[in-house]
């Protein structure tokens, strides 16, 4: 069936360094992938998308990785800030049915 | 342009009573899903409302129910109420009209059943 992982369930890093959270995914029909940030409280919040005929796409200060072959996601933050801890979910759509398929999650904790 | 509202923020139900959570989609979206996030777990897709018609349903029983209504907003209806139905529910928005549509996620609605 169709799933998505993440590697890490917590991942802590200083204030200013970069951080790169994995993602993996089973379902090789899925065409889009998201990355959400949930801070506490809160619902998702949108960060960046790739679709499955890119590799690599950057926004302000984040880039998302996605390798087909191996069906792996990434996703990058530079200068990591302290308004970056939260909880990272990485979901996958297809089909065209806009059902979004979310992972457990990765806790990233800045350390000042 | 106003963002995806839920009602209400949280709510207390006690085993076997019903409940009804509402979600108003934000502007110009039609497309309305709703998700439930277990503690510590990520959402997990329930159902999806398009045009006032489901489209597109998880792997949750029949007691979990849905409207949309003709403004686009909509209802999360859940009889016999469960104590692992205790969780936060979502709905989030979209705009339709092909794939790749980025959903707009409300804050919440936190259900406990006691």
């Amino acid at each position: 069936g169709e799933s998505v992982g993440l590697h890490l369930p917590t991942l802590s890093v200083q204030e200013g360094d970069n951080s790169i959270i994995n993602c993996a995914y089973s379902n090789s029909a899925s065409d889009y992938f998201i990355w959400y940030k949930q801070e506490s409280g809160k619902g998702p919040q949108f960060i960046i998308d790739i679709r499955s005929n890119m590799d690599k796409r950057q926004g302000q200060r984040v880039t998302v990785l996605l390798n087909k072959t191996v069906k792996h996601l990434s996703l990058q933050i530079a200068a990591t800030q302290p308004g970056d801890s939260a909880v990272y979910f990485c979901a996958e759509e297809g089909g065209g049915n806009e059902k979004l398929t979310f992972g457990t999650g990765t806790r990233l904790t800045i350390i000042p | 342009e106003t963002g995806v509202t839920q009602s209400p923020t949280h709510l207390i139900k006690t085993r076997g009573q019903q409940v009804t959570l509402r979600c108003s989609s934000q502007s110009g979206h039609n497309t309305v899903s709703w998700y439930q996030q277990a503690l510590g777990q990520g959402p997990q897709f329930i159902f999806q409302y398009y045009r006032e018609e489901e489209n597109g349903r998880g792997n949750f029983p029949p007691r979990f129910s849905g409207l949309q209504f003709p403004n686009y907003s909509s209802e999360l209806n859940v009889n016999a109420l469960e104590l692992d139905d205790s969780a936060l529910y979502l709905c989030a928005s979209s705009p339709r009209g092909g794939q790749y549509n980025e959903q707009f996620f409300g804050p919440g609605t936190r259900l406990t059943v006691l």
